[in-house]
């Protein structure tokens, strides 16, 4: 079974809007992270948000948010007021334990229009 | 601060070479990871370390060696190149404990002809 699920291989968004990225997630583990990172064009990992599995508040970092449903086991991520330069794959990733082992999803690839 | 530094950026390599992909890191992080990710999908581990002289196998370790005699240097060997092999390469570090910033080196493209 797929650890890391985002269902959404592509996804378009016009500038200033928000846009909401899927990612669920598969673990027996009661201690673990969450991750999203931005890979543009260019080709590097850009860190963009996390969440604990014990963080009782959802993540939040400038324009970029995690919607964590602990229950629902589900990490989405919303862009709030789209630019051009967030046009890029995204990547969700889980790590279980301690350590640095991510576990990626199959990206979903965000095209914002102007 | 380098942060995460990987070399080559770019390499061509003949079928049945071999090589090292080298990994440094200058932030004193205790794990280190090599990942490949192929055209169009997600990253997937290919070993990792969780310290000096610890190495273990991730999900893809077949025709890869991995080694850790530093804490700063995580070099990644293939051992005789194959097609199957052409991909970007990631190294990553990051202390060992939960909620630290998992760190990306550039990413190294390998082709094997």
């Amino acid at each position: 079974a797929q650890k890391i699920t985002q269902t959404q291989p592509g996804m378009f968004v016009q500038e200033k809007e928000a846009v909401t990225l899927d990612c669920t997630y598969d673990t027996s583990d009661q201690s673990y992270g969450l991750f999203w990172y931005k890979q543009p064009s260019s080709g590097e990992m850009i860190f963009l948000i996390y969440q604990g599995s014990y963080d009782e508040q959802n993540a939040t970092e400038g324009r970029y948010s995690l919607n964590f449903q602990k229950a629902r086991k589900s990490a989405n991520l919303v862009i709030s007021a789209s630019q051009l330069g967030d046009s890029a794959m995204y990547f969700c990733a889980m790590r279980e334990g301690a350590g640095n082992m991510l576990t990626f999803g199959g990206g979903t690839r965000l095209m914002v229009k102007p | 601060n380098a942060g995460v530094t990987q070399t080559p950026k770019f390499q061509v390599l003949k079928t049945g070479q071999s090589m090292t992909l080298q990994c440094a890191q200058d932030m004193n992080h205790e794990y280190m990871s090599w990942y490949r990710q192929d055209p169009g999908m997600g990253l997937r581990l290919i070993h990792y370390s969780v310290g000096a002289g610890i190495t273990d196998q991730g999900e893809v370790p077949n025709g890869y060696n991995v080694s850790r005699s530093t804490t700063e240097d995580f070099p990644l060997r293939l051992l005789s190149a194959a097609p199957s092999q052409t991909s970007v390469y990631f190294c990553a570090s990051s202390y060992g404990t939960i909620g630290n910033t998992i760190y990306f080196g550039e990413g190294s493209w390998l082709t094997v002809v």
